[in-house]
């Protein structure tokens, strides 16, 4: 089954707490990204890759760091969270210049 | 500047009424546009639209790209209590070698029985 998958799916953690979300998809797409999605603001793109070992910025990088080293990965790293990254955040993949994402489930995390 | 602008931001209507959302965008070398449904999980996709007047469909749901008018309208006919969610729309921003892709705010809709 084609699939994006995340974990984890909750995630409650305190400020400073260093966290990664995993993302991982088996469709071989080229283009993956994570979002976050907050009541009033929408869904916003945080990073993006085109390939392996191609990353850039979305509209709302500050604080967060990814790395694309194999094609089917792409974890999203808090090197220190702060609660103003209470968010529920989405993994996407596609393939390059189609935008038809495929997204993951979901994971809410929440910073005390 | 918001690049994607969804109205309205929500709307609720009852069962077998027809709804209109709008969609408005502003980016440099446009390429296509794009609309989800997310009802409680993660968006799905419905339609990608690149040319102007050419209607896409599925179903009770229909889309048509207006390029000179930069904005997009998604039809749903005679809706049903599962058509209830969040409609987004997104365009990939391009500019200056970007691949970003750049979602409106959404519309929630809600269809009461």
């Amino acid at each position: 089954e084609a699939q994006v998958t995340q974990n984890p799916r909750y995630l409650i953690t305190v400020t400073g707490k260093k966290l990664t979300v995993t993302c991982s998809q088996n469709m071989n797409h080229e283009y993956m990204s994570w979002y976050r999605q907050d009541p009033g603001l929408g869904l916003r793109q945080i990073y993006y890759s085109m390939n392996v070992e191609v990353t850039d910025k979305g509209d709302v990088p500050e604080g967060y760091k990814v790395s694309r080293k194999e094609k089917r990965n792409f974890p999203l790293i808090l090197e220190s969270p702060s609660p103003n990254q209470t968010s529920l955040y989405f993994c996407a993949s596609s393939r390059v210049n189609s935008y038809e994402q495929y997204f993951g489930p979901g994971t809410r995390l929440t910073v005390t | 500047e918001d690049k994607v602008v969804q109205s309205p931001l929500s709307l609720v209507v009852h069962e077998g009424d027809t709804v209109t959302l709008n969609c408005s965008y502003e980016v440099t070398n446009f390429r296509s546009l794009l609309w989800y449904k997310q009802e409680k999980k993660a968006p799905t996709f419905l339609f990608m639209l690149t040319s102007s007047g050419i209607e896409k469909k599925s179903g009770r749901l229909s889309s048509i790209l207006d390029k000179k008018e930069l904005f997009s309208i998604l039809n749903i006919t005679a809706t049903q209590t599962g058509d209830s969610a969040i409609y987004l729309c997104a365009v990939p921003d391009t500019q200056g070698g970007s691949e970003k892709l750049v979602f409106g705010k959404g519309t929630k809709l809600t269809v009461n029985p």
